[in-house]
């Protein structure tokens, strides 16, 4: 029954390969989000999709490829991964329309470039 | 550019005292403000205030908006050692729902 799941949860891998999170949200909400938390625990937008529509695409490299199939699903690909890269990657969702609406946070997916 | 700063940056207590925390913002196009707890994990929603003025309550927490200064406050009274997290502001603007995060307040509630 969880509101904004994230598989997997950790993440090993060396650099220069490609790797994918998944984020799945049962709330029927019709956006969701990726963002990136650094070390300092600075949250930061990379992605939102609303509709299976990118509607936000801040400055991130290329190689992050977000893939929406669906208003429940947000996928976040990542190619040729760099040591910069580590970090804690957050899926959120909410609605978008008029109101204002809080958004829920994914358990996150600590990934970690060796 | 949009701004959202927080203060202080870290904060030890013991059990039992009130701490006030804070946020200011220079964002365009405000929408709202809300506020989160990060323990280990996801950020979990405390409050979201859109309008100044108007007290938000959960227990021993409360928040309150200042839009003509740029401000909120988050209250926590009679604090408990669970309540030793980040706890993060973030500014919601108009168009496209994105938050913007400060860069969290770590609180440590030592017995």
């Amino acid at each position: 029954d969880t509101a904004v799941s994230q598989t997997p949860k950790y993440l090993v891998t060396q650099m220069g390969n490609d790797k994918s999170i998944k984020c799945e949200q049962n709330l029927g909400h019709d956006t969701m989000y990726w963002y990136k938390q650094d070390s300092k625990k600075f949250l930061k937008i990379m992605f939102s999709y609303n509709n299976k529509e990118l509607i936000i695409n801040e400055t991130v490299p290329n190689r992050f490829s977000p893939k929406s199939p669906d208003k429940a699903h947000l996928n976040l690909h990542i190619n040729s991964l760099e040591l910069g890269d580590s970090a804690v990657y957050f899926c959120a969702s909410s609605n978008l329309g008029q109101g204002a609406h809080e958004q829920y946070f994914g358990p996150g997916t600590r990934l970690t470039v060796t | 550019e949009d701004k959202v700063v927080q203060s202080p940056l870290s904060l030890v207590v013991h059990e039992g005292d009130t701490v006030t925390l804070n946020c200011s913002y220079e964002v365009t196009n405000f929408r709202s403000l809300l506020w989160y707890k990060q323990e280990k994990k996801a950020p979990t929603f405390l409050f979201m205030l859109t309008s100044s003025g108007i007290e938000k309550k959960s227990g021993r927490l409360s928040s309150i908006l200042d839009k003509k200064e740029l401000f909120s406050i988050l209250n926590i009274t009679a604090t408990q050692t669970g309540d030793s997290a980040v706890y993060l502001c973030a500014v919601r603007r108009n168009q496209g729902g994105k938050l913007i995060f400060g860069q969290g307040t770590e609180l440590s509630v030592k017995p």
